[in-house]
C-alpha cells in the first residue's frame, strides 16, 4: 500500500525568505502523480504544484518548485520568496496513475509567515 | 473555469439522524470522490465513484454511508445514522479529463450533536 509521510508538523519562515517541506512517499508502483495541496484557514484544497513521476524535470509555478527525488522517493516543495497570503496547511499526496485512483494525503505542514 | 460545487457548506444536525451531503463534479468528469477531514487531522479517502457504481471504497465507508449520482449532474453522500465521530468536513473532488489531476469542491462542514 502506498503511504505519504510529512515529518514536520509546523514550520515558519519570514516573510521574503525561502522555505522547503519535506515529504517523503512509499510505492512499489512505477507510474504516479505527485501533489502539493494548499489549505488556508477557509479550508479549500488548492493544488499548488503537480510532478508527474515519469518527468525527471522537477516542476515549477512561480514561487513553487519542487525537488523530485524518484528514486529516494522523496517530494520536497521550495516556497521562495515567502508571503503572508503563504500561510496554511500544506498537504503532499499521491495518485497512482491507474486510471482515476484516489489521492493518498500525507499528515499535512503548518506553514506561519511571520512579517 | 468549471468548479465543483458542494451544499450545504456547513450542516449541523443531531446524533441519529440521516444527513446528504450535495456535490455537483465538472460537468464532463467520470470519476468522482468523496474524502473527509477531521479538523486537524490529514485527508482521508473515503470512495471513488464511476460509470454509476462505486470502483473502491475505504475502510471508513462502512454501511452507513451511501453514494449516488442520482440524476447525472448530482453526486450525494448519505449517512444514515450520524455518530458525533463523522463530525469533519467532507470533500468531494473529479477527476479531470487528462486524469492528473483531482478538482475539489470547497466541502461540507458537517457537525454532529
Amino acid at each position: 500500500a502506498q503511504t505519504v509521510t510529512q515529518s514536520q508538523p509546523e514550520m515558519s519562515v519570514q516573510e521574503a525568505e525561502t522555505v522547503t517541506l519535506s515529504c517523503t512517499y512509499d510505492t512499489s508502483e512505477n507510474n504516479y502523480y505527485l501533489f502539493w495541496y494548499k489549505q488556508p484557514p477557509s479550508r479549500q484544497m488548492i493544488l499548488v504544484i503537480r510532478q508527474e513521476a515519469y518527468k525527471q524535470q522537477n516542476a515549477t509555478e512561480n514561487r513553487f518548485s519542487v525537488n523530485f527525488q524518484k528514486a529516494a522517493k522523496s517530494f520536497s516543495l521550495k516556497i521562495s520568496d515567502s508571503q503572508l497570503g503563504d500561510t496554511a496547511m500544506y498537504f503532499c499526496a499521491f495518485m497512482w496513475n491507474n486510471q482515476g485512483g484516489k489521492l493518498i494525503f500525507g499528515q499535512g505542514t503548518e506553514l506561519s509567515v511571520k512579517p | 473555469e468549471p468548479e465543483v460545487t458542494q451544499t450545504p457548506s456547513h450542516q449541523v444536525t443531531q446524533m441519529g439522524q440521516e444527513v446528504i451531503l450535495r456535490c455537483v463534479p465538472i460537468s464532463n468528469h467520470l470519476y468522482f470522490y468523496w474524502y473527509r477531514q477531521i479538523l486537524g487531522q490529514k485527508v482521508e479517502f473515503l470512495v471513488s465513484f464511476y460509470n454509476n457504481e462505486i470502483s473502491e471504497k475505504s475502510e471508513i465507508f462502512d454501511d452507513q454511508f451511501s453514494v449516488e449520482r442520482p440524476d447525472g449532474s448530482n453526486f450525494t453522500l448519505k449517512i444514515r445514522s450520524t455518530k458525533l465521530e463523522d463530525s469533519a468536513m467532507y470533500f468531494c473532488a473529479s477527476l479531470g479529463q487528462a486524469k492528473d489531476e483531482q478538482y475539489f469542491g470547497p466541502g461540507t462542514r458537517l457537525t454532529v450533536t
